[in-house]
């Protein structure tokens, strides 16, 4: 079983629904992230969580919300999603230690919003 | 605030070559570097990363890569690229010293290794 589980791989959806996607992870890391990815331009951090009561703007954070149910568990939400909001989004941890330290990512969640 | 720089979209290169996908940075402090591999449908993995001390790094799958700081620059290199090489590379900078300690990417490189 993958130590980053991402929920779902897939989704296709039309402007304006909302829309949640989830990451557990069996790490037992305190940080996680969500990532936006788009052709040549990498990897983009929409919020980060350092535990279950810290939660933090990346660069990227509007049109998004983020909820850390548990030290394993971070949702990402688009709560009036839009066609430019398509895109392949990560989720990924890191352990304490951080600043070192290496990010383990899920397998991503491909959104497409017509 | 930090940036990377990955100025090639897509290297291309002969099974058995050596290979080269170049990365510069921008950091006020010094820099911790990171390479990350993406195969098709999958998240990315963990190379390896510059942390202190030589400036030649070695990591997963035959890779290493060279730490610059004259040059800001932390080039990944194999000696012997392999078809199975073929992927998106992207190359990661952390400031430790700015708040929050945030990876930023680079747009990333596609290495397309022939037979």
């Amino acid at each position: 079983d993958a130590d980053v589980t991402q929920t779902p791989r897939n989704r296709i959806t039309k402007t304006g629904k909302r829309i949640m996607l989830e990451c557990s992870q069996t790490k037992g890391h305190d940080r996680m992230y969500w990532y936006r990815q788009d052709p040549g331009l990498g990897l983009r951090l929409i919020y980060y969580s350092f535990d279950v009561k810290d939660i933090n703007k990346g660069e990227i954070s509007d049109g998004y919300s983020v909820s850390r149910q548990a030290q394993a568990k971070f949702s990402l939400s688009l709560e009036s999603a839009i066609p430019n909001q398509t895109a392949l989004y990560f989720c990924a941890t890191s352990d304490l230690g951080g600043v070192a330290g290496e990010l383990f990512f899920g397998e991503g969640s491909r959104l497409t919003v017509l | 605030a930090q940036s990377v720089a990955q100025p090639e979209d897509q290297v291309n290169v002969a099974e058995g070559n050596p290979l080269t996908v170049k990365c510069t940075y921008s950091v006020s402090g010094n820099p911790y570097l990171f390479w990350y591999v993406q195969y098709p449908n999958r998240g990315l993995q963990f190379l390896l990363k510059y942390i202190t001390g030589d400036n030649l790094v070695k990591g997963s799958y035959g890779f290493e890569a060279e730490f610059n700081k004259s040059q800001t620059s932390f080039h990944l290199k194999k000696p012997s690229a392999l078809v199975s090489d073929s992927a998106l590379y992207f190359c990661a900078v952390r400031d430790p010293l700015s708040a929050g300690n945030m990876l930023t990417f680079g747009g990333g490189t596609r290495l397309m290794v022939k037979p």
